[in-house]
């Protein structure tokens, strides 16, 4: 199993560009979730995802950011126009369709820096 | 709203002795209760799961957790620390009841295992 494939990995742009993430979740899993991790606020949730619905978004900061899942294969976190204050580690996670008690699988992270 | 609380932001451990990282949650009806690593530069990792039945949980990598109703914790303890366990470790939390069952994070503790 490749487990959930983030890209880019690291991404470095200026103020004002249009950044997109990307999310390849587990085959098979229903439920996809997007969190940001900063040193000051911790891991917080953007947006959940369930049979490539957005369930919740009351985590996405503003309406710069925007989240797509247009199959259960692929998910794009898109900021536009990014911020300094954008820069952090952005995650995606599957969860299997097992209700509360399934585990969440994340990925590797894409490391946004924004000039 | 349910809520986690890791009270340590950092524990400190010689390799050999034992390790014990604490959480404690607050929620609705039971709750499912999670652990998950980070090493740097990395995603979370699932560790162990509490879901039902036997308080005791064991999980990945030798680590443990105890679940304790009464006290609402849920610790994760290993029996002796090697320096590879060095990381930071998240308890999260979720609820059984309800429609949608929000993950919540706790703010995580580094764990430094000292040679």
């Amino acid at each position: 199993d490749a487990g959930v494939i983030q890209s880019p990995r690291h991404e470095v742009t200026e103020m004002g560009q249009e950044v997109t993430l990307r999310c390849k979740p587990i085959s098979g899993h229903n439920s996809l979730f997007w969190y940001r991790q900063t040193m000051m606020r911790g891991l917080e949730l953007l947006i959940y995802f369930n049979n490539n619905v957005p369930i919740d978004d009351s985590g996405m900061p503003e309406d710069r950011f925007s989240a797509k899942m247009p199959n259960a294969s692929f998910s794009t976190l898109k900021i536009q126009p990014s911020e300094p204050r954008d820069s952090a580690v952005y995650f995606c996670a599957s969860s299997s369709q097992a209700g509360p008690t399934g585990e969440l699988f994340f990925g590797e992270g894409s490391r946004l820096t924004v000039l | 709203a349910q809520s986690v609380a890791q009270p340590e932001d950092q524990v400190n451990v010689a390799e050999g002795n034992p390790l014990t990282v604490k959480c404690t949650y607050s929620v609705s009806g039971n709750p499912y209760l999670f652990w998950y690593v980070q090493y740097p530069n990395r995603g979370l990792q699932f560790l162990l799961k509490y879901i039902t039945g036997d308080n005791l949980v064991k999980g990945s990598y030798g680590f443990e957790a105890e679940f304790n109703k009464s006290q609402t914790s849920f610790h994760l303890k290993k029996p002796s620390a090697l320096v590879s366990d060095s990381a930071l470790y998240f308890c999260a939390v979720r609820a059984s009841s309800g429609g949608y069952q929000k993950v919540t994070f706790g703010t995580g503790t580094k764990l430094q295992v000292i040679p």
